[in-house]
């Protein structure tokens, strides 16, 4: 257990639809990391947030969009779903903003029908 | 980003056998490489890391060796066990945050 917990789990929805991920980081982490594993695409990193602040951005469409709150704990928003966006969701977290190592959650499966 | 990849997608080995993961990358100035093993619909687990002012770090049957001459990165296995059956990724943190790049992952299988 890495200690980053993401709910849901599982999720299914339908095209067209807006959902949203939740992720709590490990105790003492100010990193929220999101990334995106899918069949082709592997793991793609989407977005950084050290303590409420974003980062660094990386290959996020503009209908996703994320925060990280004052208790540090991140939420992903996708919205106006489509088929392409059935993949595995993953938040990670660190201690700093660079040079740490990320440790992930078990991720958040949404399937798009 | 930046573009990590492996050289070979799937690997089997016997049990009991040692096990190599290569890895090339693509960024000059990544100071910094993990490789994950991940199981089926698990998140990626953190096995070991290497910064740049290294070659090779052992840690428990694994050790990572880093040849930044020419951007390569490995991971080795002793006495591989089934419990060692996963993918394995390696990746680079050579982003201007902290965000690690990810290569395609190795599909390991090992033979009782």
């Amino acid at each position: 257990d890495s200690g980053v917990t993401q709910t849901p789990k599982h999720l299914i929805t339908a095209t067209g639809q807006r959902v949203t991920l939740r992720c709590s980081p490990r105790s003492g982490d100010l990193s929220v990391y999101w990334y995106q594993q899918s069949l082709d695409q592997g793991l793609q990193f989407l977005i950084q947030y050290y303590n409420g602040e974003e980062r660094a951005k990386g290959n996020i469409l503009e209908r996703f969009s994320a925060q990280q709150f004052p208790d540090l704990h991140s939420e992903l928003n996708l919205s106006s779903l489509e088929l392409g966006d059935s993949a595995l969701y993953f938040c990670a977290s660190s201690v700093g903003s660079t040079g740490n190592t990320i440790y992930f959650g078990e991720g958040s499966w949404l399937t798009v029908v | 980003g930046e573009s990590v990849g492996l050289h070979l997608p799937t690997l089997s080995v016997q049990e009991g056998d040692n096990s190599i993961i290569n890895c090339a990358y693509s960024n000059s100035a990544s100071d910094y490489f993990i490789w994950y093993k991940q199981e089926s619909g698990k998140g990626p687990q953190f096995i070991i890391d290497i910064r740049s002012n290294m070659d090779k770090r052992q840690g428990q049957r694994v050790t990572v060796l880093l040849n930044k001459t020419v951007k390569h990165l490995s991971l080795q296995i002793a006495a591989t066990q089934p419990g060692d059956s996963a993918v394995y990724f390696c990746a680079e943190n050579g982003g201007t945050g902290n965000q690690f790049y990810f290569g395609t992952g190795t599909s390991l299988t090992v033979i009782p």
